[in-house]
C-alpha cells in the first residue's frame, strides 16, 4: 500500500523557517518524480515544488522561487521542503503528492498545517 | 498560458447522475487532465486521468460510478448513481513543462 506521510506543521512568525518532511512507503520512491501542493485555508489547491527522481529536475511556483527548496533522500524514501523568509500568505495545509510516469498526481499524504502569524 | 476553469458549484439529488466540466485554455484542447476528489478535511484523492479523446483510467479502488469524457477543450466527470459520500470538492489538474496547474474546485453538494 502506497503511504505518503507529512510531518507535523507549526505556527511560525513572519520571516521565520519551517522544514517538512515527508515518509514513503509502499513503492519504489527513486523512481518517481515527488511534489508538494499547497491548500490555504477555504481556497483551492496550489501546485508549490517537483523534484525528479534523481533531483536532477527541480521546479517551483513563482510564488515561492526563491523563498523555498525542495530535496529529497532516496535512500530515506523521503522528501523535504524548506520554507525560508515566511510570510501570512503561506499559511496552508500542505500535501505530499506522488507523480505518476505520465504526470498527474497519483497519491496523496493527509497533509499538514503550517501557519504563518505573529 | 495553461489555465483550467471549472464552476464554483454543483448539486445533484441523491441517486441521480451529475456531469462536471473542467475547461482547457486556448491552445490547450488536447491536454489530457486528471480528477481529483477531497472530502471536507482530507487530503485529495486521484480518481482518473482523462485523455482528450475520452479514453480514461481510474485509479486504485475508484467505482466504475465515476466516470469521464472529453468534448474539444472541454473535459468531463460523470458521476452515477450519487451517494452522500460523493459530496465533496472535485479539482481537475494538468501540467506543462516544470509546471502543474489546478482548476479552482467544484464543489459538489448532493441533496
Amino acid at each position: 500500500e502506497v503511504q505518503l506521510v507529512e510531518s507535523e506543521g507549526g505556527q511560525v512568525k513572519p520571516g521565520g523557517s519551517l522544514r517538512l518532511s515527508c515518509a514513503t512507503s509502499g513503492f519504489t520512491f527513486s523512481n518517481y518524480i515527488m511534489s508538494w501542493v499547497r491548500q490555504a485555508p477555504g481556497k483551492g489547491l496550489e501546485w508549490v515544488s517537483s523534484i525528479s527522481s534523481s533531483s536532477g529536475y527541480i521546479y517551483y511556483a513563482d510564488s515561492v522561487k526563491g523563498r523555498f527548496t525542495i530535496s529529497r533522500d532516496n535512500a530515506k524514501k523521503s522528501l523535504y521542503l524548506q520554507l525560508n523568509s515566511l510570510r501570512a500568505e503561506d499559511t496552508a495545509v500542505y500535501y505530499c503528492a506522488r507523480v505518476a510516469p505520465e504526470q498527474f498526481f497519483d497519491y496523496w499524504g493527509q497533509g499538514t498545517l503550517v501557519t504563518v502569524s505573529s | 498560458q495553461l489555465v483550467l476553469t471549472q464552476s464554483p458549484s454543483a448539486s445533484a439529488s441523491l441517486g441521480a447522475s451529475v456531469k462536471l466540466t473542467c475547461t482547457l485554455s486556448s491552445g490547450h484542447s488536447s491536454y489530457a487532465i486528471a480528477w481529483h476528489q477531497q472530502v471536507s478535511e482530507k487530503g485529495p484523492r486521484y480518481l482518473m486521468i482523462l485523455n482528450s479523446d475520452g479514453s480514461h483510467n481510474r485509479g486504485d479502488g475508484i467505482p466504475d460510478r465515476f466516470s469521464g469524457s472529453s468534448s474539444g477543450a472541454e473535459r468531463y466527470l460523470t458521476i452515477s448513481s450519487l451517494q452522500s459520500e460523493d459530496e465533496a470538492d472535485y479539482y481537475c489538474q494538468t501540467w506543462g513543462t516544470g509546471i502543474q496547474v489546478f482548476g479552482g474546485g467544484t464543489k459538489l453538494t448532493v441533496l
